[in-house]
């Protein structure tokens, strides 16, 4: 199973929006909900930002969401902060081992 | 609120057995509707999911397959945590260990993570 294409980097202004895509087959990204969104800034863990496509776990704030059409999915962030600067990935359950999938990874920089 | 708290060697050398304990707090590793999770980072492999443990009336685990037959992952319900061992490691599986609440198919809640680096 490989790796969910990410891009490598997306950067924004404060206060834009931006949107990451995710591109798996149609054994993850494209044949399940199950696709979650994790920021990540440097030296800590992941944190879930997004989960079953476009819900928000409590506490997120409603700038992110999520999409996903046939095999890729999407994280827009809206309304860019300086927080938001961070690595962002995706991941999705699969049909096979591992179970569990991420992307590649994008660095979002807030310009 | 849930937490993970890690512990475990932070150097093994090649050969050995890379060994990490995850303590919960805010649940119980027995919950019938969560699992437990190991995942890695390095810079090589990216984030790469290992394995889990969970509880449905008796105990299950899974395995990814690049791990397969190093990996064992065990519930300690005395303590209330559980277990990551990895075999014969090598330099290649230097990285940052996390452990995690898998629930709703998604990853909630991450131990802080481990840098576990396997060098003589």
């Amino acid at each position: 199973q490989s790796a969910l294409t990410q891009p490598a980097s997306v950067s924004g202004s404060p206060g834009q929006s931006i949107t990451i895509s995710c591109t798996g087959t149609s054994s993850d990204v494209g044949g399940y909900n199950y696709v979650s969104w994790y920021r990540q800034h440097p030296g800590k863990a992941p944190k879930l930002m997004i989960y079953d496509v476009s819900n928000r776990p409590s506490g997120v704030s409603n700038r992110f969401s999520g999409s996903k059409s046939g095999n890729t999915a999407s994280l827009t962030i809206s309304g860019l902060q300086a927080e938001d600067e961070a690595d962002y990935y995706c991941s999705s359950y699969t049909s096979s081992s591992p179970l569990y999938v991420f992307g590649t990874g994008t660095k979002v920089t807030v310009l | 609120q849930v937490q993970l708290q890690q512990s475990g060697p932070g150097l093994v050398k090649p050969s050995q057995t890379l060994s990490l304990t995850c303590a919960i707090s805010g649940d119980s590793v027995s919950t019938n509707s969560v699992a437990w999770n190991w995942i890695r980072q390095s810079p090589s492999r990216g984030l790469e999911w290992l394995g889990r443990t969970y509880y449905r009336s008796k105990w299950y685990n899974d395995y990814a397959v690049s791990v397969q037959g190093r990996i064992t992952i065990n519930p300690d319900t005395s303590k209330n945590q559980f277990s990551l061992q990895l075999n014969s490691v090598t330099p290649d599986d230097t990285a940052v260990y996390y452990c995690a609440r898998e629930e709703n198919s998604c990853h909630e809640y991450w131990g802080q993570g481990t840098l576990v680096t396997v060098s003589s």
